[in-house]
C-alpha cells in the first residue's frame, strides 16, 4: 500500500532553514510527481510546489521562489523541502502528497510535519 | 498565482444537498479540466473526493459530484451525513507546472 511518512516536528528561529524529508513506499517512486503543501494554523492549503522524481525537475509558487528548494535520493524514495530565511508565517503543518497524474494532484498524503518558527 | 475563490461556509440538514463554488479565472479553472476537491477532517491530512472535475476515486461516496462551467467549478454532495462536515479545498492547474487551492469552505451539518 501507498505510504508517506514524513520526518518529525521541528522548532526554528527566525532566518533559519528548515529540511523536512517524506519518504515513499508501496509504488514506484520516479513514477510519480510530488507536491509540497503547507497550512497554517486555522488557515487554508497553500500549494509551494512540485517535484519530479524522475528528472528531479521542480516548478515552485512565485510566493517561495528563491526560499525553498526541492530535492530527491532515488535511493531511499525520499523527497525533501527545504525552506531558507524563516519567519514567523511560515509556522504551519506542511504535507508531501503524491500527484496521481490524470489531475489527481494529491491522491495520498503524507502525515504532515509541523514547523515552529520562534524566537 | 491567486487563490481560488470558495465560500467560507456552507451548510445544511442531513438528508439535504449543499452545493460549493470554486471560481477562479480563464488561465486555471476555464482553461483545465483539471480541477480536484478534497475534504479535510480535523486535525487529519485531506483527502482527495474528486478529480478532473468530476471524476470520483474508488472508494468515494456516489454522493459527491463534481461539475464546472466556464472558470468555476463546483461539487455537490447529495444526501448528506453528519461524517460529511469538514472543511473542502478546491484545486485546480494553473499551467507551468503550478496548482493553486482555494481559500475552504466550512461544511456544517445541522
Amino acid at each position: 500500500q501507498v505510504q508517506l511518512v514524513q520526518s518529525g516536528a521541528e522548532v526554528k528561529k527566525p532566518g533559519a532553514s528548515v529540511k523536512v524529508s517524506c519518504k515513499a513506499s508501496g509504488y514506484t517512486f520516479t513514477s510519480y510527481q510530488m507536491h509540497w503543501v503547507r497550512q497554517a494554523p486555522g488557515q487554508g492549503l497553500e500549494w509551494m510546489g512540485i517535484l519530479n522524481p524522475s528528472g528531479g525537475s521542480t516548478s515552485y509558487a512565485q510566493k517561495f521562489q528563491g526560499r525553498v528548494t526541492m530535492t530527491r535520493d532515488t535511493s531511499t524514495s525520499t523527497v525533501y523541502m527545504e525552506l531558507s530565511g524563516l519567519r514567523s508565517e511560515d509556522t504551519a503543518l506542511y504535507y508531501c502528497a503524491r500527484d496521481g497524474g490524470s489531475g489527481r494532484s494529491g491522491d495520498y498524503w503524507g502525515q504532515g510535519t509541523l514547523v515552529t518558527v520562534s524566537s | 498565482q491567486s487563490a481560488l475563490t470558495q465560500p467560507a461556509s456552507v451548510s445544511g440538514s442531513p438528508g439535504q444537498s449543499i452545493t460549493i463554488s470554486c471560481t477562479g479565472t480563464s488561465s486555471d479553472v476555464g482553461i483545465y479540466n483539471l480541477v480536484s476537491w478534497y475534504q479535510q477532517h480535523p486535525g487529519k491530512a485531506p483527502k482527495l473526493m474528486i478529480y478532473e472535475g468530476s471524476r470520483r476515486p474508488s472508494g468515494v461516496s456516489n454522493r459527491f459530484s463534481g461539475s464546472q462551467s466556464g472558470n468555476t467549478a463546483s461539487l455537490t454532495i447529495s444526501g448528506l451525513q453528519a461524517e460529511d462536515e469538514g472543511d473542502y479545498y478546491c484545486c485546480s492547474y494553473a499551467g507551468s507546472s503550478t496548482w493553486v487551492f482555494g481559500g475552504g469552505t466550512k461544511l456544517t451539518v445541522l
